[in-house]
């Protein structure tokens, strides 16, 4: 089954900096990633999306590359803000029928210094 | 703006007790899930629901699992003999069509004790 590796476990960058969290899938029929972050005790909030079709995607100061070819995806957060300090899970969804389950990664805690 | 809701936010229970942790998806959605996240850990999946019975379960979603939707809007997850390691949150989500995106309630925090 579809395997998301997530990269790295935590990352801490200065107010105003970039930040990077890069995924790797293992199942080449999946076709669609979503970014969600995550608030201490909060639900995931999808922040960002893209299917197999399409190989950037920018909203604001987020943008999602993705590379089939070597399956692996990567989130882009440019001038970072302490309010974007949360847990940033990837997912994959491989299609199964009817089911269009997320696998998720294993998550990037930011953590953005004022 | 609509949203996934989940009732109770916290449930505690004895080992061994039957719980059914209750979802309200979005009305106009198809596809339902159910995710648990062990504190400190991913999201993993449990079971997809869609057209009236279940599309996928993972490992996870064994024998002592199961789903149920009841009437047009509730969306239920039943433990029948709960162990402690089913300590965890569980978010239900729902998704209007393949591949878009999917909402997650609140999460309902289930504690066995």
């Amino acid at each position: 089954g579809e395997n998301v590796e997530q990269h790295p476990s935590t990352l801490s960058v200065q107010e105003g900096d970039s930040a990077v969290i890069k995924c790797t899938y293992s199942d080449s029929a999946s076709n669609y990633f979503p970014w969600y972050k995550q608030e201490l005790g909060k639900r995931p909030q999808l922040i960002i999306d893209i299917r197999s079709n399409v190989g950037e995607k920018k909203d604001q100061r987020i943008a999602v590359t993705l590379n089939k070819t070597a399956k692996h995806f990567s989130l882009h957060i440019t001038e970072t803000q302490p309010e974007d300090s949360a847990v940033y899970f990837c997912a994959a969804s491989p299609r199964v029928d009817s089911s269009y389950k997320l696998i998720f990664g294993s998550g990037t805690r930011l953590l953005v210094r004022p | 703006e609509p949203e996934v809701t989940q009732t109770p936010s916290h449930q505690v229970t004895q080992m061994g007790q039957e719980v059914i942790l209750r979802c309200v998806p979005i009305s106009n959605h198809l596809y339902f899930y159910w995710y648990r996240q062990i504190l400190g850990q991913k999201v993993e999946f449990l079971v997809s629901f869609y057209n009236n019975e279940i599309s996928e379960k993972s490992e996870i979603f064994d024998d002592q699992f199961s789903v149920e939707r009841p009437d047009g809007s509730n969306f239920t997850l039943k433990i029948r003999s709960t162990k402690l390691e089913d300590s965890a949150m569980y978010f239900c989500a729902s998704s209007a069509r393949q591949n878009t995106e999917a909402f997650f309630g609140q999460g309902t925090r289930l504690t066995v004790v």
